[in-house]
């Protein structure tokens, strides 16, 4: 059974810092997602990560796989309060349409 | 192109009751998902629809049923509701071939009381 695990579940950070939310997932599988979601509302597609060595960055979210080690990670660099969130990643079945998530991340950035 | 279309957007229903959610998927989209949110469990797939065959389920009870109609639009039905179904429930749609992106509806809130 595929299993995604992310750590850690709960950051409070300063404005200016940087750091990475991480991403662990247990079997093979074709891409890895990355979603941000606001209090009470849906999910927003940040990234899909298609291959091993996949880099893709927006503004200040950088995400990156290695499948290899089942491992993807979303950087942040130089935090803003509007990036204050919930951060999930999410890995897709092989063979079927079906995301399996992570627990989420509760990102706060404090001024 | 206008996205993935969720109604109702908030529901309370009493437990024993039933509740049918409607899903409508982007023009073209032929896949449609559901998933469950809650605080305790997080995330968890229902099932797929494509072409008004259920392609892939979840691990959720006989009350937990949906259907796809020939225009992609999808509804979920719960019946005989639980507590515990109270949840956001999260539609998505996506076009053909397995893991090609899934585009996420805004939600139904569902309480149950």
């Amino acid at each position: 059974e595929l299993k995604v695990e992310q750590n850690p579940l709960f950051l409070s950070m300063q404005e200016g810092k940087n750091y990475t939310i991480y991403c662990n997932y247990s079997t093979t599988s074709d891409r890895l997602y990355w979603y941000r979601q606001d209090p009470g509302k849906s999910l927003e597609s940040l990234f899909v990560l298609l291959s091993n060595g996949a880099v893709k960055q927006e503004g200040r979210l950088m995400a990156s796989l290695d499948t290899k080690a089942r491992l993807s990670t979303l950087h942040i660099t130089a935090a803003v309060h509007d990036l204050s969130a919930t951060y999930f990643c999410a890995v897709i079945i092989q063979g079927a349409q079906k995301l399996v998530f992570g627990q989420g991340t509760r990102l706060t950035i404090n001024p | 192109k206008a996205g993935v279309t969720q109604t109702p957007r908030y529901l309370i229903k009493t437990r024993g009751q039933q509740v049918t959610l409607s899903c409508s998927p982007i023009s073209g989209h032929r896949s449609v998902s559901w998933y469950q949110q809650t605080p305790g469990q997080g995330l968890q797939f229902l099932f797929e629809y494509f072409s008004e065959t259920q392609r892939n389920k979840g691990n959720f009870p006989g009350r937990f049923s949906g259907r796809q109609f020939s225009n992609s639009r999808s509804e979920m039905n719960v019946s005989t509701l639980e507590l515990g179904d109270s949840a956001l429930y999260l539609c998505a749609s996506s076009g053909i071939g397995t893991g090609a992106e899934q585009y996420f509806g805004p939600g139904t809130r569902l309480t149950v009381t």
